[in-house]
């Protein structure tokens, strides 16, 4: 079953504006990671956040990480045309010698010009 | 990070028939996982090919229908066997060259008639 949920399935936004992309998780985790993909080509890598840290940024993305509430977002401030993608959120389970990343169902972003 | 190729990019097949898929990294690397990706959905783990073991097929997912090859650190192949329309989708190979963060291959988009 999927880890991660992310909140909205799809949101429309003008360029210039903020994007907030919500995703909640059940289990305990590792890490959490956030993907990008254009048009069902590969993912993109876009941040990693562990599970003893709360915030982190990376230009113009800051995400923030709520243990308590098995919840991280994803903000995208100033958005471009071309930030128009679906993003992922991942979580990351390690036990032993075993590594699992589950995927949440993603949200599709438009960023309208 | 790593650089990830996957052989082919996308391929029209016919039911019946088994498409082995390859996926190169140009780093040595001990965590490979191959990923499903239907139209339209998120992404699933089939199964975590470690060198010098057998692979690790999740919940569904099994080696008689996709076997996977594991020769060496910087390569693996994944088969899809007797393949249906309902095996058409994205596949993606993915690695972990340091600790944490995971890299995806710019996927296989496979059509199965």
């Amino acid at each position: 079953s999927q880890q991660g949920e992310e909140d909205p399935q799809a949101l429309s936004i003008q360029e210039g504006e903020n994007a907030t992309m919500n995703c909640s998780y059940k289990t305990s985790i590792n890490n959490l990671q956030w993907y990008r993909q254009n048009s069902g080509r590969g993912l993109v890598h876009l941040i990693l956040i562990r599970s003893n840290e709360r915030e982190k940024h990376s230009g113009r993305l800051r995400v923030t990480l709520d243990t308590s509430k098995k919840s991280s977002s994803l903000l995208i401030t100033a958005s471009r045309a071309a930030d128009t993608a679906s993003y992922f959120c991942a979580t990351a389970r390690r036990g032993g010698s075993n590594y699992k990343l589950t995927f949440g169902k993603g949200t599709l972003l438009t960023v309208n010009p | 990070s790593a650089v990830i190729s996957q052989k082919p990019s996308r391929d029209i097949c016919q039911r019946g028939t088994s498409l082995t898929i390859q996926c190169q990294v140009d780093s040595q690397v001990t965590m490979m996982f191959w990923y499903r990706q239907q139209p339209g959905q998120s992404l699933t783990l089939i199964a975590t090919a470690n060198q010098g073991s057998e692979a690790t097929y999740e919940s569904g997912f099994v080696i008689d229908k996709f076997p996977i090859s594991r020769p060496n650190l910087t390569f693996s192949t994944l088969t899809v066997s007797n393949m249906s329309p309902e095996d058409s989708s994205i596949y993606l190979c993915s690695v972990i060259p340091g600790q944490e963060t995971q890299y995806f291959g710019p996927g296989t988009r496979l059509l199965v008639l």
